[in-house]
């Protein structure tokens, strides 16, 4: 049981190139979440997913996009990359099913991305 | 909108005394509460959670949290702290109704001076 993968575990991109990170689960999980990780600022949502086609916005969206085609799978994209989102992105899901909000999300290792 | 306060971002103890973390909590209707730890170059672990009843909740690693409504607290406790204890810590909040989110406060790093 592989648990949440996200692909790739790290990345380098010049300002103004695009790229997609992946999150896989293998748990079934109804709920995505992409949130970033930056010194002193926490883990701040960026999108998440409640199911199969649903995205919403978290608390800091602008210069992201995600989608949910495969229950399983949920991607962020950033179309021109930015220095200010350099970060370190989690992806994370959880089986909040029929409004089953209790269980605990479960955590990949993370994304390590520099803008240059 | 739901939100997380954790006051410090700095909590120094030392090995064997006892260690609270802290957390407030802000959100309309009931919460979900959650303490994760995060290790260096890791993700999140799970910790505990508190969901409804008793309000002290045991957890992994001999962690244990308190729920206090009237305050809007969830402070994470350890009566006996280990140096590998030391790490950053994150509490989380989510209503108990409708598709919300998990929001995460700042986080706090615990630091367990031998």
């Amino acid at each position: 049981n592989a648990g949440v993968t996200q692909t790739p575990k790290f990345r380098v991109l010049k300002t103004g190139q695009s790229m997609t990170l992946l999150c896989a689960q293998d748990m079934n999980h109804e709920y995505m979440y992409w949130y970033r990780q930056d010194p002193g600022m926490g883990l701040r949502l960026i999108h998440y997913s409640v199911g199969e086609g649903t995205t919403a916005k978290g608390e800091v969206p602008d210069g992201y996009n995600v989608s949910r085609l495969k229950k399983q799978n949920f991607l962020l994209g950033l179309e021109s990359a930015a220095p200010s989102q350099t970060s370190v992105y989690f992806c994370a899901s959880n089986p909040g099913t029929g409004g089953i909000a209790n269980t605990e999300a479960f955590f990949g290792q993370g994304t390590r991305l520099t803008v240059v | 909108a739901q939100s997380v306060a954790q006051p410090e971002d700095q909590v120094n103890v030392a090995e064997g005394n006892p260690l609270t973390v802290k957390c407030t909590y802000s959100v309309s209707g009931n919460p979900y509460l959650f303490w994760y730890v995060q290790y260096p170059n890791r993700g999140l672990q799970f910790l505990l959670k508190y969901i409804t009843g008793d309000n002290l909740v045991k957890g992994s690693y001999g962690f244990e949290a308190e729920f206090n409504k009237s305050q809007t607290s969830f402070h994470l406790k350890k009566p006996s702290a280990l140096v590998s204890d030391s790490a950053l810590y994150f509490c989380a909040v989510r209503t108990t109704s409708g598709n919300t989110p998990l929001v995460f406060g700042k986080g706090t790093r615990l630091s367990v001076i031998a």
